[in-house]
């Protein structure tokens, strides 16, 4: 069964570094996400992408956060200059052409030290 | 704005209890509702959903059905198992395609044998 995919699975960085978080959608999928999930809170939207534009985003997604697609594969979150605050679980989701239904990777932790 | 109130948890079973997770709703329109729900150490999973009013998800022995008068989408199971000790998040989604999922804080389960 095709399943959404991240990587790394864990990253430690120190406060002011940027990151980049990788994720593979489903390959027949349109729609791409992010959202983020702070140790025992809510899972919060951050930005959708379609047709290589960002479709929504949050008020969490500030000029600190970019998504790019940059190839027919990979889905990427960067954080410029990381804030001990943005650590949390980061995951990816993507839909087929209904837009609806979101199947969600396994997740990346990040730590901001 | 739309959201998700979820009842607290945590909720504590014995195997074969009869589990109700209660979800409401506040949204404009007519949102698909979800629930999915997060193994320890693991990403979301999609576990069911109904997108229209009236509709019954079903998987894997859990139900939930959209209740328009009263905007709920309870989550039961008749006979649960400790491996559906887990956290389970209601969500909603307008019917727009690559919008964001809004979700409710998580319930967590805990079913001892």
């Amino acid at each position: 069964e095709p399943e959404v995919t991240q990587t790394p699975s864990h990253q430690v960085t120190q406060m002011g570094q940027e990151v980049i978080l990788r994720c593979v959608p489903i390959s027949n999928h349109l729609y791409f996400y992010w959202y983020r999930q702070i140790l025992g809170q809510k899972v919060e939207f951050l930005v959708s992408f379609y047709n290589n534009e960002i479709s929504e985003k949050s008020e969490i997604f500030d000029d600190q956060f970019s998504v790019e697609r940059p190839d027919g594969s990979n889905f990427t979150l960067k954080i410029r200059s990381t804030k001990l605050e943005d650590s949390a679980m980061y995951f990816c989701a993507s839909s087929d052409s209904d837009g609806e239904t979101q199947y969600f990777g396994p997740g990346t932790r990040l730590l901001v030290l | 704005g739309d959201s998700v109130t979820q009842m607290e948890g945590p909720v504590t079973l014995s195997e074969e209890a009869f589990l109700t997770i209660n979800c409401t709703y506040t949204a404009t329109g007519y949102p698909s509702l979800f629930w999915y729900v997060q193994y320890p150490g693991e990403g979301l999973q999609l576990l069911l959903k109904a997108t229209k009013a009236d509709d019954k998800g079903s998987n894997k022995g859990f139900e939930a059905t959209y209740r328009k008068e009263t905007t709920s989408f309870h989550l039961e199971k008749g006979s649960v198992q400790v491996s559906d000790s887990a956290v389970y998040f209601c969500a909603l989604i307008r019917n727009q395609a690559g919008t964001a999922l809004i979700f409710g804080k998580g319930t967590t389960l805990s079913v001892s044998s």
